[in-house]
């Protein structure tokens, strides 16, 4: 089965802080991808990456970054939390190299709350 | 702005009926469909991905795709209370090189015994 995890299932930072979420999968997938959700909004694609140090914004980049040190692990950083990043983010990662429209197995999501 | 819509709901029906999701999408290039099951707090799962015109059934679920209308449903057939759910459509979108997902914002399907 495959397996993503991520740090936290919650996290409450404070307005300014810098943050770090993990995301670690373990079945050698590609690509690798962060979304966040928010209610009548769906998921959002942030950033995305088919290779290690490779990266790409997806939709709404803007307040984040991303690092993809290691081919099973992407980290997605909030360099100064806001309010309006307050959400649910969840990682997912999928098999095939490359462009694909290959199956997205997701996360068990972490709930972030910037006060 | 490529878009997936789907209808929030609720929708609810009674156990045992058979419950219908649709889901439009603005791209005619599009090429793969997903249906996700969300539970309350938890993550997004695979259900059912389409890729050709037509019905393709597994289990009580069954997805119809029609690419001419942009058009993709899901239909649960003998609906338990353990579907009650949000359900997510996701279409791929071609765009600066890259395959992405789009996810519609989902539908919410409650399943009354």
């Amino acid at each position: 089965d495959v397996k993503v995890t991520q740090s936290s299932r919650y996290l409450v930072k404070r307005t300014g802080e810098k943050v770090f979420l993990e995301c670690v999968q373990d079945m050698d997938h590609e690509n690798m991808f962060w979304y966040r959700q928010d209610p009548g909004l769906g998921l959002r694609l942030i950033y995305f990456s088919y290779d290690v140090k490779m990266k790409e914004k997806g939709d709404i980049p803007e307040g984040y970054s991303v690092s993809r040190e290691k081919k099973e692990r992407f980290s997605l950083i909030l360099e100064s939390a806001s309010t309006n990043q307050t959400s649910m983010y969840l990682c997912a990662s999928t098999r095939v190299a490359g462009p694909s429209t290959d199956t997205q197995y997701f996360g068990p999501g972490t709930r972030l709350t910037v006060l | 702005q490529k878009e997936v819509e789907q209808n929030s709901g609720p929708l609810s029906v009674p156990e045992g009926a058979i419950a219908s999701l649709n889901c439009t999408y603005s791209d005619r290039g599009s090429q793969s469909f997903f249906w996700y099951r969300q539970y309350s707090g938890k993550s997004p799962e695979l259900i059912m991905s389409i890729y050709s015109n037509g019905d393709k059934e597994d289990g009580r679920f069954t997805a119809q795709l029609n690419k001419a209308s942009q058009y993709v449903s899901l239909l649960i057939r003998d609906s338990q209370p353990s579907d009650s759910a949000t359900y997510l459509c996701a279409v791929n979108f071609f765009s600066g090189g890259y395959n992405k997902l789009i996810f519609g914002a989902g539908t919410r399907l409650a399943v009354h015994p």
